[in-house]
């Protein structure tokens, strides 16, 4: 199975920074890759998919990046409403693997 | 409003079964190949298994082969997750969660855009 790896696990950042998440597959997936937000006892939901294609409802401030083996995840101004996990998934190859999530925490 | 709703969950001893439902509104729920991504207390998700849109295909992770199977009943809109022979480590909460674009008929080769809020499983005796 590929592996999907992010980083880092967790952060603090504050409202107005600019953000970067990182995840990284084994494998080559292509731009096969999709970003979900978690809020703390809610459902994920999806922001980006295909890589860089912003979901229908997800404010601008999200962008997706990257191919092959490294992507990133950036928050071009953090609200307080992002305060949340992120995790990326890989739907490239089966099974379907998602990375063990980032965490971004207040400062 | 497109919707899913789980049920079912609860606590169950080692060697144990339960059926897990998903209730699907606001969609048409026959062109869309459906999912179960589960979420162990304080960890990621993890990937269960999914049903192509026609119901001919099924998948699963290698964790539940042969101990769970997924249904989908067309008539009633909704989504099924037998588990049987349940251990420790099927404990969390699972999620029902639509495919937007593939039928899955190749493969599962999509992303999950709408979600439901989750039934929670525990295993423990």
């Amino acid at each position: 199975a590929i592996r999907m790896t992010q980083s880092p696990s967790s952060f603090s950042a504050s409202t107005g920074d600019r953000v970067t998440i990182t995840c990284r597959a084994t494998q080559g997936i292509s731009s096969y890759l999709a970003w979900y937000q978690q809020k703390p006892g809610k459902a994920p939901e999806l922001l980006i998919y295909a890589a860089s294609t912003l979901q229908s409802g997800v404010p601008s401030r999200f962008s997706g990046s990257g191919s092959g083996t490294e992507f990133t995840l950036t928050i071009s101004c953090l609200q307080s409403d992002d305060f949340a996990a992120y995790y990326c998934q890989q739907y490239y190859d089966f099974p379907p693997t998602f990375g063990g999530g980032t965490k971004v925490e207040i400062k | 409003e497109v919707q899913l709703e789980e049920s079912g969950g609860g606590l169950v001893t080692p060697g144990g079964s339960l059926r897990l439902s998903c209730a699907a509104s606001g969609f048409t729920f026959s062109s869309y190949a459906m999912n179960w991504v589960r979420q162990a207390p304080g960890k990621g998700l993890e990937w269960v298994s999914s049903i192509s849109s026609s119901g001919y295909y099924t998948y699963y992770a290698d964790s539940v082969k042969g101990r769970f199977t997924i249904s989908r009943d067309t008539d009633r809109n909704s989504l099924h997750l037998q588990m049987d022979s349940l251990r420790a480590e099927d404990t969390a909460l699972y999620y029902c969660a639509r495919a937007p674009r593939s039928s899955m008929a190749r493969g599962v080769d999509d992303v999950f855009d709408i979600w439901g809020r989750g039934t929670m499983v525990i295993v423990s005796s």
